[in-house]
């Protein structure tokens, strides 16, 4: 397994800031992926994010909202930019292990006013 | 393509009865399956994986699941419920060579005492 830690684990923020959500592996992992979970609702894929390549996004998520850095095989980065009150959810980030299992931070609550 | 179908957006059962949470998935190759359970606040656990080894798989916490290729299922079970399993509960199947998630919409679970 994979022990995956966050921060922060909430934030306020106000409409138009930007905040970097901070992802760390205890272990080096290929692959990193990103979600959002509106409350309520289940796991949406922002995009995945792989050491030494651009992000791939899924679609409905672009780059110059969601920038995502990867600098090493241990750690990720995850900006929501401009933001406004409909970015208000949870993002998780997951890391891939062993046998193919992708383990989960504990999360980031952001609310925008 | 694949596709992931929870059949129940609630269930309620008492404490100590058997807990059902119904899955069905959709997918063009033997797939790899999941449940993942979400506690209030809490970040997301792997209760158990499925990857075409034993149809029957046992989870943590008691809980178990049994592959069903000709049903198209994929239901969690327990044989007696606890308090400390009210939660939310995904199901979810893994997407071809990109290691992607596919989610099912969750069960929440509640337990009456």
């Amino acid at each position: 397994s994979a022990v995956i830690s966050q921060k922060p684990s909430r934030d306020i923020c106000q409409r138009g800031t930007s905040l970097t959500i901070q992802c760390q592996v205890d272990s080096q992992v290929t692959m990193m992926f990103w979600y959002r979970q509106q409350p309520g609702q289940s796991l949406t894929l922002i995009a995945t994010a792989n050491q030494g390549s651009e992000a791939t996004y899924e679609s409905g998520f672009v780059i110059d909202k969601f920038p995502i850095s990867r600098p090493n095989l241990t750690f990720s980065t995850l900006t929501v930019s401009n933001m406004s009150p409909e970015d208000s959810s949870i993002y998780l980030c997951s890391a891939l292990a062993a046998q193919e299992t992708q383990y989960f931070g504990p999360g980031t609550r952001l609310l925008v006013l | 393509a694949q596709s992931v179908t929870q059949l129940d957006s609630h269930v309620s059962v008492s404490e100590g009865t058997p807990v059902l949470l119904r899955c069905n998935y959709s997918s063009s190759y033997s797939p790899s399956l999941f449940w993942y359970v979400q506690h209030p606040n809490k970040g997301l656990q792997l209760l158990l994986k499925y990857t075409s080894a034993a149809t029957l798989v046992k989870g943590i916490n008691g809980f178990e699941a049994e592959f069903k290729k000709s049903e198209t299922s994929f239901h969690l079970t327990k044989p007696s419920a606890h308090m400390s399993d009210a939660a939310e509960y995904f199901c979810v199947v893994s997407a071809d060579s990109n290691y992607q998630l596919i989610w099912g919409a969750g069960t929440k679970l509640i337990i009456k005492p």
